[in-house]
């Protein structure tokens, strides 16, 4: 079982709707990390959080330490965010190694 | 900065044979990392390093070894390869503990 959850699994939206994708982990982190691989199969990160909210361009992230929680959202969607978006956080206590989800296959449709 | 290079994109290898992974940074990040991706899982983190000289087990080590003789290159080896070894490698490199990943482009490798 993982320790990382991701929802959706696969998400399909129109152009310009409003996304969410969630993560959830199961014990305290000192940061997580959102990562989007390109349907080219090349992965690039995205985000390093630890605590409130990072916005870049039209992708915000947030976190919620208390309830273990993080969101993606992307704001005014283009075919262009299509992509596998990927939570990951250490979860090993002392350990920086990364525990990945198994993504969130986004598609969005013009 | 090239960033991760990594090589071959793709290769083809048939039960038995060996191989190696090539990665390589240029971007002087002690931290190295192997990672496989298999569908519909997460990465699983089969070998990092924590600087030249230095290399640790991670989740899924059997069958593949490294070795770290520079801060650049990272090799990943194959030696008896196996069908349960195809997947989509993946390199990474990070400037420390717990901070961004930098990723090489991914191999592809299939074994028939």
């Amino acid at each position: 079982k993982n320790e990382v959850e991701q929802s959706p699994q696969n998400l399909t939206a129109q152009e310009g709707e409003f996304i969410t994708i969630n993560c959830s982990y199961s014990v305290g982190i000192s940061a997580l990390h959102w990562l989007q691989q390109h349907p080219g199969g090349g992965i690039v990160s995205l985000f390093m959080l630890s605590s409130g909210k990072k916005k870049h361009g039209r992708l915000i992230a947030t976190i919620n330490i208390q309830e273990k929680h993080s969101s993606l959202h992307i704001t005014a969607s283009h075919p262009r965010d299509s992509a596998v978006y990927i939570c990951a956080a250490p979860l090993d206590f002392g350990n920086e190694k990364l525990t990945f989800g198994t993504g969130t296959r986004l598609t969005i449709i013009p | 900065n090239a960033g991760v290079t990594q090589t071959p994109k793709f290769r083809i290898l048939k039960i038995g044979q060996s191989m190696t992974l090539q990665c390589a940074q240029d971007m002087n990040h002690n931290y190295m990392y192997w990672y496989r991706q298999d569908p519909g899982m997460g990465l699983k983190l089969i070998y990092y390093s924590v600087g030249a000289g230095i290399t640790d087990k991670g989740e899924v080590p059997n069958g593949y070894n490294v070795s770290r003789s520079t801060t650049e290159d990272f090799p990943l080896r194959l030696e008896l390869a196996a069908p349960s070894q195809t997947s989509v490698y993946f390199c990474a490199s990070s400037l420390g503990q717990g901070l961004e990943a930098f990723f090489g482009q991914g191999t592809r490798l299939t074994v028939v």
